[in-house]
């Protein structure tokens, strides 16, 4: 089975704090992926990455940057945290080809309070 | 970009009734998906669809591509407490990274 392992369930920040969200992945796949979920606004694309060291922004990029040094791992960075980051982080992977780039395989979810 | 319209928003349900569900784009895409969250967890894909008019069945939930490429829904029949959750639909277009989640349709299903 694909394991998708995001660091922590739930984390507490304050107000400018720098914030690392991990993201690993088993299962060798090249695109990995950084969603928020908001109740009502569904799962927003923040960032993306197609390979190694590679990243495109998404939807929402603002406030967030992106770090992919290895295949499995996929990091989320907010450079300064702001409350309107509160959320649910959701990172997740898929294998690159045809029928299997839109098969996305999620982690469980970091919930972030910024206070 | 394309904005989805998932309906309803939430469905409160006995056990062993059949539950619809749909998803409405203003574009066109060529490739809908259904995923469903359970609580506390990340969304887990349930059926993938490639063909306008493709119906599939996983189990007891079935889900259509619609014709005119511009919507999809998703049936549950009789269902069960574990079908509690949220449910989402995406969309896309080309074979990159331009997916487009609904905003869900959260379940509960009475015993």
């Amino acid at each position: 089975d694909v394991k998708v392992t995001q660091s922590s369930r739930y984390l507490v920040k304050r107000t400018g704090e720098k914030v690392f969200l991990e993201c690993v992945q088993d299962m060798d796949h090249e695109n990995m992926f950084w969603y928020r979920q908001d109740p009502g606004l569904g799962l927003r694309l923040i960032y993306f990455s197609y390979d190694v060291k590679m990243k495109e922004k998404g939807d929402i990029p603002e406030g967030y940057s992106v770090s992919r040094e290895k295949k499995e791992r996929f990091s989320l960075i907010l450079e300064s945290a702001s409350t309107n980051q509160t959320s649910m982080y959701l990172c997740a992977s898929s294998l690159r080809g045809a029928g299997t780039n839109e098969k996305l395989f999620f982690g469980s979810g970091t919930q972030l309070s910024v206070l | 970009g394309q904005q989805l319209n998932q309906s309803p928003q939430s469905m409160f349900i006995q056990e062993g009734e059949d539950v619809s569900m749909n998803c409405t784009s203003s574009s066109i895409f060529n490739t809908w998906l259904w995923y469903k969250q359970d609580p506390g967890e990340g969304p887990v894909l349930l059926i993938a669809l490639y063909k306008a008019g493709e119906l599939t069945s996983n189990g007891r939930l079935t889900a259509q591509f619609g014709i005119t490429r511009k919507d999809s829904f998703l049936n549950i029949s009789a269902s069960i407490p574990s079908d509690v959750g949220i449910y989402f639909c995406a969309g896309q277009l080309n074979n990159n990274n331009d997916m487009r989640f609904g905003a869900g349709t959260r379940l509960t299903v009475k015993p």
